[in-house]
């Protein structure tokens, strides 16, 4: 099975800041890679496909780049609205995979 | 618009069975890859069980040979039958739509597995 391990487990940003989690996956996964983003109590929330591409309706300041094994979800500008957990996923081979996740808090 | 409604979940004994339900709408789930994830209390995602449009169906090794899913075609609607209950299967249940990754999410039903 693939591993996926993201880091941090959580951070805390201000308002305005850059915020980056990185996801590295134990092997290879071309670009078959998702990022989603996870409220309390809320359902799961789609926010990166294909390692790059900006799912339809979420804000510009989220990007991911990243290919192989090592990739990045960028928030470049936070808002209040940011807080929550982030999870990648991986679908290159089954079984598909999650990271565990990193918490984003607002400071 | 796509609506995935979920239904079925509850309490049930170890060892137990019990089948959970996605109605969809605004998609066909026969023409679409279609998958369960769960999540723990408190804990991470995780992938249950896919099955492509044409049929065939991927589990999750934790869930491997005591879970099952299936679609009625009539019904355009998604099943996960889940057999042997354990403790750890305790989770909620989203019904996704799958394209390599889940766009489409229902609101979930909770299964909890406890004597």
């Amino acid at each position: 099975d693939i591993q996926m391990t993201q880091s941090p487990s959580s951070v805390s940003a201000s308002v305005g800041d850059r915020v980056t989690i990185t996801c590295r996956a134990s092997q290879g996964i071309s670009s078959g890679l998702a990022w989603y983003q996870q409220k309390p109590g809320k359902v799961p929330k789609l926010l990166i496909y294909a390692a790059s591409s900006l799912q339809s309706g979420v804000p510009s300041r989220f990007s991911g780049s990243g290919s192989g094994t090592d990739f990045t979800l960028t928030i470049s500008s936070l808002q209040p609205e940011d807080f929550g957990n982030y999870y990648c996923q991986q679908a290159n081979s089954f079984p598909w995979t999650f990271g565990q996740g990193t918490k984003v808090e607002i400071k | 618009e796509v609506q995935l409604v979920e239904s079925g979940g509850g309490l049930v004994q170890p060892g137990g069975s019990l089948r959970l339900s996605c109605a969809a709408s605004g998609l066909t789930v026969s023409s679409h890859y279609m998958s369960w994830v769960r999540q723990a209390p408190g804990k991470g995602l995780e992938w249950v069980s896919l099955i492509y449009s044409g049929g065939n169906t991927y589990y999750a090794d934790s869930v491997k040979g005591r879970f099952t899913i299936s679609r009625d075609n009539s019904k355009n609607t998604l099943y996960l039958q889940m057999n042997s209950l354990r403790a750890e299967d305790t989770a909620v249940y989203y019904c996704t739509r799958a394209l390599y990754y889940f766009d489409y999410w229902g609101q979930g039903t909770l299964v909890t597995v406890s004597s």
